[in-house]
């Protein structure tokens, strides 16, 4: 089974910390994905990457940055991190390419961020 | 673009009785579509999923869902819950083409089973 590892399960920040969330996947899929999720909103697309080094802006990605330098490694930054940025974060990844299959994501556990 | 409305917040249902949690889509364009359900304290979990062919698909733990492109409605079944299908369920909908494109999921609906 294609395994999506998240470092850190909880985390506990103070305003304008920076803040690093680390994602690691063991299938050698190309996309990966980071997701914000909130009550009542269901997930929202921060930022993706299809390619080492190579990423795309989601819906929501002011107050972020992501790092992809190994195919097996996206890691989401928040350079300031603010109250309103309490969150749970989730990664992502799947196969690239146009098959069907491509489209199939393999999600990690989560990130629970709380900003004080 | 594409959307996703899921009608329904929360469901409340009494253990055994059947079980409808509604989506509907927005999109331009042919579409893939998927249910992914999410358990207390873990991530999301593939459900289900229809790519092409057999527009009634089956999942798993006895769930399925019917696509129809008429009413860009993808919704989720199951004839008999049991308390362990008591999770957050979301629906979610990306366009056919490149594998480069993300998922846009729903709000989510909550299945609360009753006993």
């Amino acid at each position: 089974d294609v395994k999506v590892t998240q470092s850190s399960r909880y985390l506990v920040k103070r305003t304008g910390e920076k803040v690093f969330l680390e994602c690691v996947q063991d299938m050698d899929h190309e996309n990966m994905f980071w997701y914000r999720q909130d009550p009542g909103l269901g997930l929202r697309l921060i930022y993706f990457s299809y390619d080492v080094k190579m990423k795309e802006k989601g819906d929501i990605p002011e107050g972020y940055s992501v790092s992809r330098e190994k195919k097996e490694r996206f890691s989401l930054i928040l350079e300031s991190a603010s109250t309103n940025q309490t969150s749970m974060y989730l990664c992502a990844s799947g196969r690239g390419g146009s098959s069907s299959g491509a489209n199939v994501l393999t999600f990690g556990a989560g990130s629970r961020l709380t900003v004080l | 673009a594409q959307s996703v409305t899921q009608l329904d917040s929360q469901v409340p249902v009494f253990e055994e009785a059947p079980v409808e949690l509604r989506c509907n889509y927005s999109s331009s364009v042919s579409v893939y579509l998927f249910w992914y359900v999410q358990y207390p304290n873990q991530g999301l979990q593939l459900l289900l999923k229809y790519l092409s062919g057999s527009t009634l698909v089956k999942g798993i733990n006895g769930f399925e869902a019917e696509f129809n492109k008429s009413q860009t409605s993808f919704h989720l079944r199951k004839p008999s819950v049991h308390i362990s299908d008591t999770a957050e369920y979301f629906c979610a909908v990306t366009s056919r083409g490149t594998g480069r494109r993300a998922l846009t999921f729903g709000s989510g609906t909550r299945l609360q089973v009753q006993p």
